[in-house]
């Protein structure tokens, strides 16, 4: 089984600062790991994702995130945030390669809000 | 464009009372999940189907059922047994070629 852990559940940033949100996970084997991102009252928009090659891997709105296998973390940045980028993010892992009842079942952090003040 | 429904956005229930809440795509993808959101503990599994006439429960399934007779629609009822209804539902789908999940906007539950 895989296990998500989000390291901050709040970050308070001012406009235009770099901002790193860490997630480490937890696996047997070799995973696929996503950001999203979700909005007051709105379902999830996927940000980013990780399933092979590049270890730095880019997203959208300025999105990025580096996946780490010798420490496990999948840690999402972005140099200069804005307040729209105010919202709640969640880090998620799976199976890689997963078939069977297994295939897409996410497991997903307990998540992040990230507060961007002017 | 394509996309998943959730319906209705809001939601109040009686306690004794089941409730049913809609979840339609037209994505032409595989498989469904039902998700719960509570604040501060992520997103957990209900169920999942990824054919029609076929469905897993997740983690937290007792007090919910399911079911996928179309392809587009999996339906999410909330029954009595569930001693904690009040929470935020989400719906998704996902693409073999994509493996990313696509989400409703969700229905917020909420048991008077």
């Amino acid at each position: 089984a895989q296990s998500v852990t989000q390291l901050d559940s709040q970050v308070p940033v001012f406009e235009e600062a770099p901002v790193e949100l860490r997630c480490n996970y937890s696996s047997s084997v070799s995973v696929y790991l996503f950001w999203y991102v979700q909005y007051p009252n709105q379902g999830l928009q996927l940000l980013l994702k990780y399933l092979s090659g590049s270890t730095l891997v880019k997203g959208i709105n300025g999105f990025e995130a580096e996946f780490n296998k010798s420490q496990t973390s999948f840690h999402l940045r972005k140099p200069s945030v804005h307040i729209s980028d105010t919202a709640e993010y969640f880090c998620a892992v799976s199976r890689a390669n997963a078939g069977g009842t297994s295939y897409g079942k996410l497991t997903f952090g307990q998540g992040t809000i990230l507060t961007v003040h002017p | 464009d394509g996309g998943i429904t959730q319906s209705p956005k809001y939601l109040f229930r009686k306690e004794g009372q089941n409730v049913t809440l809609s979840c339609e795509q037209n994505l032409n993808h595989d498989a469904m999940y039902w998700y719960r959101q509570d604040p501060g503990q992520g997103l957990r599994l209900i169920y999942y189907s990824q054919i029609v006439n076929d469905f897993q429960k997740g983690d937290i399934a007792e007090g919910y059922s399911v079911s996928r007779e179309k392809k587009e629609s999996f339906p999410l009822t909330v029954t009595s047994a569930q001693k904690n209804p009040t929470a935020f539902y989400l719906c998704a789908s996902v693409s073999g070629t994509l493996y990313g999940y696509t989400f409703g906007s969700g229905t917020r539950l909420t048991v008077v």
